[in-house]
């Protein structure tokens, strides 16, 4: 299958930093990007989805001002965690699907952030 | 809107023992349904998908899943489980249309003991 990559893996940063997390497409062009947050023990939720080229649509109670999503190019998506507080501490997983291909999406190995 | 149901949040089976995984979605056409498994502090796997066709679909690692739309279920099987089988299962629908969102249910995480 199709190879989506995450970096990095693991973040630690003090509150009040922002972080970035990249998720990219390695041999497919992704028109479409997902991005999910897990809760220890829970299922993963889906905080946007980002359209190259256009804005990201977030889901109802997710901050758009807070985590901001750029999808600039067709194998590039970013997520910046602002002014990141404790609570923001999650496992965040990217997908990426490509265009007119009836395929499942393709899903990154996850960032694990932990803000101190 | 779309729903995926896992009604067992803890499974403990033994090695060399079946498995059956419950899923139940909800999808107002027909559904795109995936099964993936996540290991601690991993990204997801896919164990297999269903979109079309045959409704015992074979997967990865010995699994398999029965898709009966009378019952709007998608089972997770497996025959004899091995001890590297243990971790977080998850079904998820695929919205067909639109960006074709995927919703996942809550998981069940499976225990493999000796």
């Amino acid at each position: 299958g199709a190879v989506v990559s995450q970096h990095p893996s693991r973040v630690i940063c003090k509150s009040g930093t922002s972080v970035k997390i990249e998720c990219r497409s390695l041999d497919f062009q992704a028109t479409t990007m997902f991005w999910y947050r897990q809760f220890p023990k829970q299922s993963l939720m889906l905080m946007a989805t980002s359209n190259e080229g256009s804005k990201a649509t977030y889901e109802q109670g997710v901050e758009k001002d807070k985590f901001l999503i750029n999808h600039a190019s067709l194998t590039l998506s970013t997520l910046t965690v602002t002014s990141a507080h404790p609570e923001d501490s999650s496992f965040y997983i990217c997908s990426a699907r490509a265009p007119m291909m009836n395929t499942e999406a393709f899903f990154g190995q996850g960032t694990r952030l932990t803000v101190v | 809107a779309q729903s995926v149901t896992q009604p067992d949040i803890h499974i403990t089976v033994s090695e060399g023992a079946s498995l059956e995984l419950r899923c139940n979605y909800s999808y107002g056409a027909t559904p795109y349904l995936f099964w993936y498994v996540q290991s601690p502090g991993q990204g997801l796997q896919l164990l297999l998908k269903y979109f079309s066709g045959d409704t015992l679909v074979q997967g990865i690692k010995g699994f398999e899943a029965e898709f009966k739309r009378s019952q709007s279920s998608f089972n997770l099987r497996k025959p004899s489980v091995h001890w590297s089988d243990a971790a977080e299962y998850f079904c998820a629908v695929r919205d067909s249309g639109g960006y074709q969102k995927v919703t996942f249910g809550t998981g069940t995480k499976l225990q493999v003991i000796p």
